[in-house]
């Protein structure tokens, strides 16, 4: 059964501190892995993965993708309060998308 | 059910055709969302639930575009004279209460349209 996790399930840090989300996987015929971070109704698009090893980078978020170990991390560093939210997790495969339960991230001041 | 359920899981269509794609989400889960995700694009929003409120159909990309929430559970989007652009996948979710942060959603496996 094809599957997406996600750890840890929810986060508290203090402001400035470094965050890593971790997202495994078992699917099969996997095309692309990606990353959306939920705060309202919409998801926001953060990244989408499909090599391994090769690190994407926007300002101080940063994600990579291991295709042999089946699984993916997002890093925030420098964390600020506006970076509070859901983060999600979805694999794409030959015609269906499986999203992970999502980390709750709580950034406090 | 245990998670969120779409059907169909593929349509292909001709250009012109109406079509209906169902979602039955999380029983209890009183917020349900659809979007669409075509290749290489972010979720783009079109229409949310919330219990018995009126619906924001904001996202709602033109008026060829509708849903309904029967029951408060059950949601049918309906697509009318579908065009080639409305070839996406469509994906529904539902969550426990309105969207706010720690209040995860959950995404069923999407219905996959292809209009030809």
């Amino acid at each position: 059964e094809d599957k997406v996790v996600q750890s840890p399930l929810s986060l508290v840090v203090h402001e400035g501190d470094t965050v890593t989300l971790n997202c495994s996987y078992e699917v099969t015929n996997f095309r692309s892995l990606l990353w959306y971070k939920q705060e309202k109704k919409a998801p926001t698009f953060l990244f989408m993965l499909t090599s391994s090893g090769i690190e994407k980078k926007s300002g101080r978020l940063s994600s990579i993708l291991d295709k042999k170990e089946l699984f993916s991390i997002l890093n925030i560093t420098a964390t600020q309060t506006g970076d509070s939210a859901v983060y999600l997790c979805a694999v794409l495969t030959g015609n269906q998308f499986y999203f992970g339960t999502g980390t709750s991230l709580t950034v406090i001041p | 059910g245990a998670g969120v359920s779409q059907s169909p899981s593929n349509k292909v269509t001709e250009k012109g055709k109406d079509v209906e794609l169902r979602c039955d989400p999380i029983s209890g889960h009183t917020a349900l969302y659809w979007y669409r995700q075509s290749l290489g694009q972010g979720l783009e929003f079109l229409i949310y639930f919330q219990g018995n409120s009126a619906p924001d159909k904001s996202g709602l990309p033109s008026d060829r575009f509708s849903a309904e929430r029967t029951g408060g559970s059950v949601s049918t989007l309906t697509i009318q004279r579908t065009q080639q652009e409305d070839s996406a996948v469509y994906l529904c979710a539902s969550s426990l209460g309105p969207p706010t942060s720690g209040n995860t959603i959950y995404f069923g496996e999407g219905s996959w349209l292809t209009v030809v």
